[in-house]
């Protein structure tokens, strides 16, 4: 059972486009978006998170919109460039016990042609 | 200075040896993890550990152990390996509460 679920799978956009992916949760517990980037051969990096009292927030060319009543978040790049072009995946993080669980997204394969 | 470091880069081994990953990270990180990725880019925790508890993804088969020297290392010890144990293995750290994960390059790991 896919706890956070991600679309689209993959994404191709011209340059200047504004892809945007989307993220759906149920477990009202998450209180903790983060989302990171992975390019290829690499590891992913943390790029933005939110926490779900915000309905938006904004770095630079990347901003997270949330919608706390229809558990969903989502992604926007704006003026997208072929350096963006990588798989991105959103999560969710909640409290466990005296640890956190992160419950990851499937990836989004994002590809900004020049 | 690369903040989390693991190596190698590539394993490439046969199927039943029996392989090591090693992961140091310089950060004062509390907590350690290994994720695998599939070749379809699906992030699966394996486990986490800090210097009180580890916790074990219960769908990870116990031909995998976490082994941690200390705090700045926690490496992967995989026994009898098998052809779907092939993947990117990555290490990752991180300080308390919500603070973002610093992964390190990934090892791939082919298994022929």
């Amino acid at each position: 059972q896919q706890q956070v679920k991600q679309s689209p799978q993959s994404l191709i956009v011209q340059k200047g486009g504004i892809p945007i992916i989307n993220c759906a949760y149920e477990n009202t517990a998450f209180d903790y978006f983060p989302w990171y980037q992975q390019f290829p051969g690499k590891g992913p990096a943390l790029l933005i998170a939110i926490r779900p009292d915000v309905s938006e927030k904004k770095e630079g060319r990347f901003t997270i919109s949330f919608n706390k009543s229809a558990k969903q978040f989502s992604l926007h790049i704006m003026d997208s460039q072929p350096g963006d072009s990588a798989t991105y995946f959103c999560a969710a993080s909640r409290r466990d016990g005296n640890n956190r669980k992160l419950i990851w997204g499937l990836g989004t394969s994002l590809a900004v042609n020049p | 200075d690369t903040a989390v470091s693991q190596t190698p880069k590539y394993l490439v081994t046969q199927m039943g040896n029996d392989k090591s990953i090693k992961c140091e990270q310089n950060l004062g990180h509390d907590t350690m993890y290994w994720y695998k990725q599939d070749s379809k880019k699906f992030l699966k925790i394996m486990f986490s550990y800090n210097n009180k508890e580890l916790i074990i993804n219960e769908t990870v088969p116990n031909r995998f152990s976490p082994k941690s020297p200390d705090k700045a290392h926690l490496n992967l010890h995989i026994n009898s390996l098998e052809l779907g144990d092939s993947a990117v293995y990555f290490c990752a750290s991180a300080g308390s509460d919500n603070s973002p994960l610093h992964f390190g390059n990934g090892t791939r790991l082919t298994v022929t």
